[in-house]
């Protein structure tokens, strides 16, 4: 079974540019999340869709981020314009469904730096 | 909502020894417990999961944890320490919508 899929894997930017990063969940996941982590912490939940419709995105900046996950599948999560401040790796996961219990099964990362 | 702490952010073992890693959860207990594990590069990897029920879980690598409501702790454990689990533990738990709340990890070394 394939896991998670994620890309680019490390992506520098200048501050005030743009960027996108897309996922790939494990075929039949519903649940697609993405987190950010930065270094030293542990993730941070940032935006949760169940198949194409949006769960949590309430710790989203959403001044300057933004995801889709149009038709159920993959999904993108796009920063304009980046600060310095997020420069973190940005983790996509995926699970089953809603139920609980449920396993999360996490990519590689994309490590992001904002110069 | 949930919170999780990780006492001690940064752990080192020698091989073989015991490996202790804290975790404590927020006062309202959770029905589910995560421990995850990233090494080097790469995503969070699950170790073990507590659902309600058994107390003591084990999972993979010879890992396993105790789940203790009157000390709203999740402590994970493994007797004898290798090498090859140098990497950053994480404690989780569900919040209300089910998404993950993470503990802000602990890097564990093992010294040869």
């Amino acid at each position: 079974e394939a896991g998670v899929a994620q890309s680019p894997r490390y992506k520098i930017i200048e501050k005030r540019q743009s960027v996108a990063f897309w996922c790939n969940p494990i075929s039949g996941h519903a649940t697609l999340y993405w987190y950010q982590q930065i270094l030293g912490q542990g993730p941070k939940l940032l935006i949760q869709f169940q198949n194409n419709g949006v769960v949590d995105d309430s710790q989203l900046p959403k001044d300057r981020f933004s995801a889709e996950r149009l038709k159920g599948v993959d999904s993108t999560l796009k920063i304009q314009p980046a600060k310095l401040e997020d420069s973190a790796v940005y983790l996509c996961a995926s699970s089953l469904g809603l139920a609980g219990g449920g396993e999360q099964f996490f990519g590689p990362g994309t490590r992001l730096t904002v110069l | 909502a949930q919170s999780v702490t990780q006492l001690g952010s940064h752990v080192s073992v020698s091989e073989g020894a015991l490996v202790l890693l804290r975790c404590n959860y927020s006062s309202s207990v959770p029905p589910y417990l995560f421990w995850y594990v990233q090494y080097p590069n790469q995503g969070l990897q699950l170790l073990l999961k507590y659902t309600t029920g058994a107390t003591l879980v084990k999972g993979i690598n010879g890992f396993e944890a105790e789940f203790k409501k009157s000390e709203t702790s999740f402590h994970l454990t493994k007797p004898s320490a290798h090498m090859s689990d140098a990497a950053e533990y994480f404690c989780a738990a569900p919040g209300s919508a089910r998404q993950l709340t993470f503990g802000s990890g602990t890097q564990l070394t093992v010294l040869p």
